[in-house]
């Protein structure tokens, strides 16, 4: 089955500057990868994803790339808020996917003022 | 817009007591998972469910029981509980009408048992 690896587990960047996270995926067949920002006491919702016949993706401060021949991809937030502090989870999917989505372990982000 | 809603919040249960996590969602959607987070080990899918009638177990089925009667309601029994099942539990749903389509989860149950 899929595995993913996420790095780092935990990241520290200044308000304003930027903030990458990275995952690696095993299996050449997953063609989805979505991310999901989880806050405190709440449950994952989705920010961005990105299907495997596309190289990036923008959605104002955030981007994802994906590398289908490294297997990786990546999160991007630029300009970082006090309120993009939150763990952040990579996810693929292959195949057809019933069985839903294969996590990585998170990014505990934190936004210093 | 409900969404996924998952009760109780929090639950505090006894070894070998038995409890039900229950999960409901008003999105139509045919496909419902649970999953279980434990800190530091992202989330792990326990049991899922691709229709009324039809459930399958994922990676940490052990422990837990799930029934699919109706396309809304997806609970997950805890028959005995064991200091390993203290965990917060997510449900979540999706339509998979292709392999790109998104998940939409609750906001969790935390269950501690001692």
């Amino acid at each position: 089955g899929e595995n993913v690896e996420q790095h780092p587990s935990t990241l520290s960047v200044q308000e304003g500057d930027s903030a990458v996270i990275k995952c690696t995926y095993s299996d050449s067949a997953s063609n989805y990868f979505p991310w999901y920002k989880q806050e405190l006491g709440k449950g994952p919702q989705l920010i961005i994803d990105i299907r495997s016949n596309v190289g990036e993706k923008k959605d104002q401060r955030i981007a994802v790339t994906l590398n289908k021949t490294a297997k990786h991809f990546s999160l991007h937030i630029t300009e970082t808020q006090p309120e993009d502090s939150a763990v952040y989870f990579c996810a693929g999917r292959s195949g057809g996917g019933a069985d839903g989505l294969t996590f990585g372990k998170g990014t505990h982000l934190i936004i210093q003022p | 817009n409900a969404g996924v809603t998952q009760t109780p919040k929090f639950r505090i249960l006894k070894i070998g007591q038995s409890m039900t996590l229950q999960c409901t969602q008003d999105m139509n959607h045919n496909y419902m998972y649970w999953y279980r987070q434990d800190p530091g080990m992202g989330l792990k899918l326990i049991y899922y469910s691709v229709g009324a009638g039809i459930t399958d177990k994922g990676e940490v089925p052990n422990g837990y029981n799930v029934s699919r009667s109706t396309t809304e309601d997806f609970p997950l029994r805890l028959e005995l509980a064991a200091p390993s099942q203290t965990s917060v539990y997510f449900c979540a749903s999706g339509e998979l009408r292709d392999s790109y389509s998104p998940l939409h989860f609750g906001n969790g149950t935390r269950l501690t048992v001692t």
